[in-house]
C-alpha cells in the first residue's frame, strides 16, 4: 500500500492558463474523489468516479473544470482559463466500494496539489 | 441545501477529554464520518456512524443521533499530537460527501 499519490505538489501559474493535476489512487481502490480545500475550510466535493465512470459532479463545478479516469486507475483534473478564485489545495481520495448503507469504506487522501494563481 | 456546523476552535490540556459537536442539515443522509487533518497534511479517516449510538475506537469515540441531526467526536486522554483540525462529513446518496468547516483543536501542555 503506497498510498494516494498526487502530482505536482505545487503549481504556480498565471491567470488564464490551463493546468492539469494527476492522482494515482491506491491500486485496488475502485472509487476516486476530487475535492478542493481553501484555508480554514473543509474539503469541498468536486467529483467522483467508480472505476472509469464519472458518477457525480458538483453543481459548483464550472465547465472550466474537467476530470477523467480513462482506465479506471489514475485520474486527471484539468482547469481551463484559470482564475484567481481557483487558488486552493486540490485533494484526491480513493476508497473501496461496498459496505452498503450501514457500512462505509474510508477515503484515503493524498497530500494534495496546491495551486496558486498569479 | 445542506449545511454542517462545528465549533471553529477548541482548546484543552493534555490528559483531558474533549467533545467536538457537529450538527447537520442535509437531504439523503446515510451516515456521519470524522476526519483528522494536521497542518499541511492530508485528512485521515477516524470513524463512521450510520446508526444511532456510540462507536468506540481506542481513545476516540463518535456518537450519532439521526433524529436530532447531531453527532460528536469524543477524544479522551488528550495528547499533544492530537492538535489538529477535525472535520465531520455527511455521506449522502451516491457516495457524495459534504464536509463541515472543521474544528481546530489545540492541546496545551
Amino acid at each position: 500500500d503506497t498510498g494516494v499519490s498526487q502530482n505536482p505538489r505545487h503549481k504556480i501559474t498565471k491567470r488564464g492558463q490551463n493546468v492539469t493535476f494527476r492522482c494515482d489512487p491506491i491500486s485496488e481502490h475502485n472509487r476516486l474523489y476530487w475535492y478542493r480545500q481553501t484555508l480554514g475550510q473543509g474539503p469541498e466535493f468536486l467529483t467522483y468516479f467508480q472505476n472509469e465512470a464519472q458518477l457525480e459532479k458538483s453543481r459548483l463545478l464550472s465547465d472550466r473544470f474537467s476530470a477523467e479516469r480513462p482506465k479506471g486507475s489514475f485520474s486527471t483534473l484539468e482547469i481551463q482559463r484559470t482564475e484567481q478564485g481557483d487558488s486552493a489545495m486540490y485533494l484526491c481520495a480513493s476508497s473501496l466500494s461496498g459496505g452498503g448503507l450501514l457500512g462505509n469504506q474510508p477515503q484515503h487522501f493524498g497530500d494534495g496539489t496546491r495551486l496558486s494563481i498569479l | 441545501g445542506q449545511s454542517l456546523e462545528q465549533p471553529s476552535e477548541v482548546t484543552a490540556v493534555e490528559g483531558a477529554i474533549v467533545q467536538i459537536n457537529c450538527t447537520y442539515q442535509t437531504s439523503g443522509f446515510y451516515g456521519l464520518s470524522w476526519y483528522q487533518q494536521h497542518d499541511g497534511g492530508a485528512p485521515t479517516f477516524l470513524s463512521y456512524n450510520a446508526l444511532d449510538g456510540l462507536e468506540e475506537t481506542g481513545r476516540f469515540s463518535s456518537f450519532l443521533s439521526r433524529s436530532d441531526s447531531y453527532g460528536y467526536l469524543l477524544l479522551q486522554e488528550l495528547q499533544m499530537k492530537d492538535s489538529a483540525s477535525y472535520f465531520c462529513a455527511v455521506m449522502r446518496g451516491g457516495q457524495n460527501f459534504v464536509f463541515g468547516p472543521g474544528t481546530r483543536l489545540s492541546v496545551l501542555p
